[in-house]
């Protein structure tokens, strides 16, 4: 069955930088797309980028500048990194998998606090 | 960016009731619209997308409707399982968007 698995560092110093790890794992990176997307406690979703089945990427214009995303698809794994972050990137992280640019598979997510 | 708003913020109900939750987008995004829900501490569930495509294993209780500006997900009969977050999501056009949501809880 179609799973998604995210693993991050949970906490991280205010302006260093985030590495998260999404394992797929019942279909592949090589013909579906992933998303990544955050939840800040309590609020709503937002949507951080995709990276396509051939290699392409969309970001969140918002947070292009501090955002990359890649993969691996020998390794089944999808890589989302993010540079400077600040108290208001804490937030649960969550990849999901494309459905025409909806998310039908998701994640369990991993929480991350950005706090000195 | 397109701007969704979600109404009503919250929503209380008694099983058994029939429920409308609304969406509405800043500009017509067509039949771009799709509705997830999220229970406490778990992730969201996508349960309608374009609209009115119901996801497959969606109970036939949960319904959507609506074009261009206004979207509409029904509940018809509301279960105790039902109680928590919808969202409505946009994918019209970059950056992808959600709506604040619509909290569905116990009367």
């Amino acid at each position: 069955q179609v799973q998604l698995k995210e693993s991050g560092p949970g906490l991280v110093a205010p302006s260093q930088s985030l590495s998260i790890t999404c394992t797929v794992s019942g279909f592949s990176l090589a013909s579906y797309g992933v998303h990544w997307l955050r939840q800040p406690p309590g609020k709503g979703l937002e949507w951080l980028g995709v990276i396509w089945a051939g290699g392409n990427t969309n970001y969140n214009s918002a947070l292009m500048s501090r955002l990359s995303i890649s993969k691996d698809n020998s390794k089944t794994q999808v890589f989302l990194k993010m540079n400077s972050l600040q108290t208001d990137d804490t937030a649960m992280y969550y990849c999901a998998r494309d459905s025409v640019n909806a998310f039908d598979y998701w994640g369990q997510g991993t929480t991350l606090t950005v706090s000195s | 960016d397109i701007v969704l708003t979600q109404s009503p913020g919250t929503l209380s109900v008694t099983p058994g009731d029939r429920v409308s939750l609304s969406c509405r987008a800043s500009q017509s995004i067509s039949n771009y619209l799709h509705w997830y829900q999220q229970k406490s501490h778990e992730s969201p569930r996508l349960l309608i997308k374009y609209a009115s495509q119901s996801m497959s294993g969606i109970p036939s209780r949960f319904s959507g409707s609506g074009s261009g500006t206004d979207f509409t997900l029904n509940i018809n009969s509301v279960e105790t399982e039902d109680f928590g977050m919808y969202f409505c999501q946009q994918s019209n056009s970059w950056p992808l968007t959600f709506g604040a949501g619509t909290k569905l809880e116990l009367k």
